[in-house]
């Protein structure tokens, strides 16, 4: 069966300094790979989304991006935190129904 | 401009109270509709896909049901486990694998 985990669960950065969000699929091959961010209290945020090693496409302009270097590796990165950018951050990847299975997430929270 | 809006923003019934959540969208060409349901704290669980009008789909004590302009999700004799924030998303043709999400229900079911 396929699961998809993300790490760190909580994080707790500085404004102005870097992150890196990790998220690793098992039991799929080639999936379509999606971050989102969640505000409190609202819905989910597409940022970007991949249909294969290397190719990234951005939906919103920001100070993030995001790298997919093997076939169930996404990453998310900043080099500069703003307190704008905390939020609940979901990897998912879309199965055969087209429906998206989602990772536990990733609190963060810029100070 | 693709779109979702969901309604009402809140639901709050008692236990073995039936009702409806709704899920309006316009969107260029539909290529599939979703629901989930998302607990606090945790990454959203999917639910249903559904593809074309008149189809509909059941687990448990939900089904889901889709016209050409929205969707409905049918929550029959609920219990309190049931209690969560229901999210629809659409995906279009002309939008590659760009999901549009709602901002969701919060649906309370009191014993």
């Amino acid at each position: 069966s396929q699961t998809i985990h993300q790490w760190p669960a909580t994080l707790v950065q500085p404004v102005g300094s870097p992150l890196s969000l990790e998220c690793t699929v098992e039991g799929t091959s080639n999936p379509n790979l999606y971050w989102y961010r969640q505000a409190a209290g609202r819905g989910l945020q597409l940022l970007f989304y991949s249909v294969g090693i290397g190719q990234i496409s951005s939906e919103v302009p920001q100070n993030l991006s995001a790298s997919r270097p093997q076939d169930r590796q996404f990453i998310l990165s900043s080099k500069k935190l703003l307190l704008s950018d905390s939020g609940f951050y979901l990897c998912a990847w879309s199965g055969r129904e087209g429906g998206q299975y989602f990772g536990p997430g990733t609190r963060l929270t810029v100070t | 401009e693709d779109q979702v809006t969901q309604s009402p923003e809140a639901l709050r019934l008692q236990e073995g109270e039936s009702s409806s959540l709704n899920c309006s969208y316009t969107v260029s060409g539909l290529r599939g509709l979703f629901w989930y349901r998302q607990d606090p704290g945790k990454g959203p669980e999917f639910l249903f896909t559904l593809y074309s009008a008149g189809e509909e789909k059941e687990k448990e004590r939900l089904k889901a049901t889709l016209t050409k302009k929205e969707s409905f999700l049918h929550i029959t004799a609920p219990k309190p486990e049931d209690s969560a924030t229901y999210l629809c998303a659409v995906q279009a043709y002309t939008g590659g694998f760009k999901t549009i999400f709602g901002a969701g229900t919060r649906l309370f079911v009191k014993a």
